[in-house]
């Protein structure tokens, strides 16, 4: 099956600074999902992105589908933006493969 | 609109013991899954549907069934709950086809 890895596995940050987060995958796809878990838990849509560029305030992504990768910018970082991001993709029907996740630390 | 809601949030089990978690979603969605999250992983499938009357498994099937009888919920049993079943429990729901997909906010299952 479809193979997900998300790089880095752990990121620290203060507070303003800029950071990039890598999704690559195995093999061809028809849905890219980026999802943030807040430290409660709960799971948020970010970007429903299986090509081209997307903006949303501080955030934005990228995913090139021929080279297989997404890529998801944080500008500003904000303690609010901790917790753990992950990528999960769909190569057929519509069931995700999750990446193991980068656990983003912003500290004030 | 509640989107995708999961009851308990939290529940405790001793082992053997059988449980139903609940998953509900009001936006008419056709396809849904059960993931479960062990600490510090992603998210695994367990079972998903297409559609009323229609399940399949997952990557991770074993000591789960699951029914869809309704458009709308779409319950996971517990058959004999194990200690390995520790975990937190996501739904979701989608439309058919390519699309963001909805997450419940999960249920954080024990087993002792």
């Amino acid at each position: 099956g479809i193979q997900v890895e998300q790089s880095p596995p752990d990121l620290i940050l203060q507070e303003g600074a800029n950071s990039t987060l890598r999704c690559n995958f195995s093999d061809s796809v028809n849905n890219l999902q980026w999802f943030h878990q807040n430290p409660w838990g709960q799971l948020i849509n970010l970007f429903y992105i299986p090509s081209g560029t997307k903006q949303n305030g501080r955030l934005s992504a990228t995913t090139v589908a021929t080279e297989r990768y997404s890529l998801l910018y944080i500008s500003s970082s904000q303690t609010t933006d901790s917790g753990v991001y992950f990528c999960a993709v769909v190569d057929y029907g519509q069931n995700f493969v999750f990446g193991p996740g980068t656990r983003l630390s912003v500290l004030p | 609109n509640a989107g995708v809601t999961q009851t308990p949030k939290f529940q405790v089990l001793k082992t053997g013991q059988s449980m139903t978690l609940q998953c509900a979603q009001d936006m008419n969605h056709e396809y849904m899954s059960w993931y479960r999250q062990d600490p510090g992983m992603g998210l695994r499938l367990i079972h998903y549907s297409v559609g009323a009357g229609i399940t399949d498994q997952g990557e991770v099937p074993n000591g789960y069934n699951v029914s869809r009888s309704t458009t709308e919920d779409f319950p996971l049993r517990l058959l004999s709950a194990a200690p390995s079943q520790t975990s937190v429990y996501f739904c979701a729901s989608s439309l058919p086809g390519p699309g963001t997909q909805y997450f419940g906010p999960g249920t954080r299952l024990t087993v002792l």
